[in-house]
């Protein structure tokens, strides 16, 4: 069946980039999704990809997407504590369907 | 963003009693809504799709009569735990989009079962 990779952890100093990565397996995909989930909480839509786009820039986020390889990439620049949470990379085959989640990459900012 | 709201943001219950959590979409109207599930450190992993005036459709080892899920108007869906088990303990995360929309997340409900 279909599947999400993601790395497990990253660690990073505040003010530094970080890269999370992710692979999927679904050629069918349509939209290729970053949620940010913060301790004790629920999920927060980050940004999303059309799998007809190369790369996606929203403020201190950029999403590269690579459908050749079925890889996805959340660059945070300028990375603060506050950023500090699990990042989820997920799939869906089109809007209104249900997501396939990777495992999360928890980020880990230090000062 | 659409917003979609839970309540409960947390309960705590005895074995074997019922627990109903609600999931609404605040300002637009969805078509269909998730329900997930999301064990300590772990991804989430969907428990049933459910379509507006229709039954829910269950993932693969989903026990139906124990997770009921009643999807009554285009922007209320309740899952109802029943005869709740510690194993139950769980969070538990809604979602909810309409045809054209993507999907957005509730905020979660934190179940704790003693």
């Amino acid at each position: 069946g279909e599947d999400v990779e993601q790395s497990l952890f990253l660690s990073v100093r505040e003010g530094d980039s970080s890269v999370i990565n992710c692979t999927y397996t679904d050629s069918s995909s349509t939209y290729l999704y970053w949620y940010k989930q913060e301790p004790g909480a629920g999920l927060q839509l980050l940004t999303y990809i059309f799998s007809n786009m190369d790369m996606k820039q929203d403020q201190r986020l950029t999403v590269l997407l690579n459908k050749k390889d079925k890889h996805l990439s959340l660059r945070i620049a300028d990375t603060q504590t506050g950023d500090s949470a699990i990042y989820f990379c997920a799939e869906g085959n089109q809007a209104g369907t249900a997501l396939i989640f990777g495992k999360g990459t928890t980020l880990s900012v230090s000062s | 963003g659409a917003v979609v709201s839970q309540h409960p943001s947390r309960v705590i219950c005895k074995s074997g009693t019922s627990v109903k959590i609600e999931c609404r979409s605040l300002d637009f109207q969805a078509t269909t809504m998730f329900w997930y599930r999301q064990f300590p450190k772990q991804s989430l992993m969907l428990m049933a799709t459910s379509n507006e005036g229709s039954k829910a459709t269950y993932e693969q080892g989903v026990e139906k009569d124990k997770f009921l899920i009643n999807h009554a108007s285009l922007t209320l869906s309740t899952l109802t735990v029943t005869s709740a088990h510690p194993e139950d303990s769980s969070f538990y995360i809604c979602s909810a989009s309409s045809a054209e929309e993507t999907q957005y997340f509730g905020p979660g409900t934190r179940l704790l079962v003693l």
